[in-house]
């Protein structure tokens, strides 16, 4: 079947420092997979996608590669600012089979950036 | 603007009651989706619709009911039946049968039991 595992947080980092959050992935054929970020008390924004193998979604300095040797999306960033703070998750979508159009969610990645 | 509006932000419920979350969508849309969203639990689907019309029952349908009679609305009733409902509701749009397309979504309404 199709499902998403990503990191357990929370994740504490001070400003300016180094982010990877890892997803991985199991899925049948060629899932497209996303980012969505989720600030307090708000819904969930599109935050970068990949659609193909080895393609790099990337936005506002956040960037993951589609790895299909790995199964993997992990989530970068090289400086983290305080206005990241949000819980982030890791989505794919596979149209096999009869759940066309419906994304399967990872649980979800809480970060917290200290100034 | 368009965009994916849900109502109320916060709900409250009685034991035994049913309760209507509206979501209206103006993208013209073609699928529309609920999901669940509890602390630690990521989120999980409740319904999905790909057309007027027509819905399947995601992976927690049990005590939930929805309908599709107009292509920018998918409202979800939370029936009594539903032991546990107090979580955050998401309601979430695409164009459709695209595998690249993204999910739009609302900003929520979270439900909670008196």
């Amino acid at each position: 079947g199709n499902s998403v595992t990503q990191m357990e947080g929370p994740v504490t980092l001070s400003e300016e420092a180094f982010l990877t959050i890892n997803c991985t992935y199991t899925a049948t054929g060629y899932p497209s997979l996303f980012w969505y970020v989720q600030y307090p008390g708000e819904g969930l924004q599109l935050l970068l996608k990949a659609t193909k193998a080895d393609d790099k979604g990337s936005n506002k300095g956040f960037e993951a590669t589609y790895r299909k040797e790995t199964t993997s999306f992990h989530l970068e960033k090289g400086s983290v600012q305080v206005s990241d703070s949000a819980v982030y998750f890791c989505a794919l979508r596979n149209d096999r089979g009869s759940t066309l159009g419906r994304l399967y969610f990872g649980r979800g990645t809480q970060l917290t950036v200290w100034p | 603007d368009g965009g994916i509006t849900q109502s109320p932000k916060y709900l409250f419920r009685k034991e035994g009651q049913n309760v209507t979350l509206s979501c209206e969508q103006n993208l013209n849309h073609d699928a529309m989706y609920w999901y669940r969203q509890d602390p630690g639990q990521g989120l999980r689907l409740i319904y999905y619709s790909q057309i007027v019309n027509d819905f399947q029952k995601g992976d927690i349908a049990e005590g939930y009911s929805v309908s599709r009679e107009k292509k920018e609305s998918f409202p979800l009733t939370v029936t009594s039946a539903q032991k546990n409902p107090t979580a955050f509701y998401l309601c979430a749009s695409s164009t459709g049968a695209n595998s690249q397309e993204t999910q739009y979504f609302g900003p929520g309404t979270r439900l909670l039991v008196l």
